[in-house]
């Protein structure tokens, strides 16, 4: 079966400290997308980042930057220097290739940055 | 880029009426959709994949007689909840693949029951 989980149910950080976002995921499969959705209080998802299980490359994009890491099933995600801006429900999530196209959330994790 | 529309956005009901949602895919067609529910501090949890031009498929607990779903064309999927009590108050959110293993997600409906 597959699994994500995020162990940080809420993480307050001082706005420009760096925080580093939790998830782990549990599958058999080889091949797979895993993501990073942003949930601000509006309730829409916003779109994070997209990795497939071929590509452990580590990608940053300005202040974020992601840790993906096969060896022991964990895709991290890090926000350097930050904003209040940024205070929102983090989802990781897992999708299998080549099965039913369904994504798999992790519980979230809830982020406060404290001006 | 490729966008799902939602409405409505917010919904308040009676118990005991039905209320529909609608997620549309505007600029590319989405053959199978993804419906998901949230409840306040929880995670989604998804409740259905709607298939166009067939029946939809359901998660093991959720009851297809009270959340029907329809998927009349490659564009558009409707939810409708019916006969809604309050514990059907929710977060309720639909998605799409537009290709290339991305999903794009609709803005959401928060629905109440009173």
């Amino acid at each position: 079966a597959q699994k994500v989980t995020q162990a940080q149910t809420e993480i307050s950080v001082v706005e420009k400290e760096d925080v580093t976002l939790d998830c782990v995921y549990e599958t058999r499969d080889t091949t797979y997308y895993l993501f990073w959705y942003k949930q601000p209080p509006s309730g829409e998802l916003v779109f994070l980042i997209r990795r497939n299980s071929f590509d452990e490359q580590n990608e940053i994009s300005g202040r974020y930057s992601w840790n993906f890491q096969k060896s022991t099933s964990s895709f991290n995600f890090t926000i350097t220097a930050s904003q209040v801006v940024d205070s929102a429900v983090y989802f990781c999530a897992l999708r299998l290739m080549n099965r039913d196209d369904k994504i798999i959330f992790g519980k979230g994790t809830r982020l406060h940055i404290l001006p | 880029g490729a966008v799902v529309s939602q409405h409505p956005s917010r919904v308040i009901c009676k118990s005991g009426t039905s209320v529909k949602i609608e997620c549309r895919s505007l600029d590319f067609q989405a053959t199978t959709m993804f419906w998901y529910r949230q409840f306040p501090k929880q995670s989604l949890m998804l409740m259905a994949t709607s298939n166009e031009g067939s029946k939809a498929t359901y998660e093991q607990g959720v009851e297809k007689d009270k959340f029907l779903i329809n998927h009349a064309s490659l564009t558009l999927s409707t939810l409708t909840v019916t006969s809604a009590h309050p514990e059907d108050s929710s977060f309720y959110i639909c998605s799409a693949n537009p290709g290339g293993g991305g999903y794009t997600f609709g803005s959401g409906t928060r629905l109440t029951v009173v």
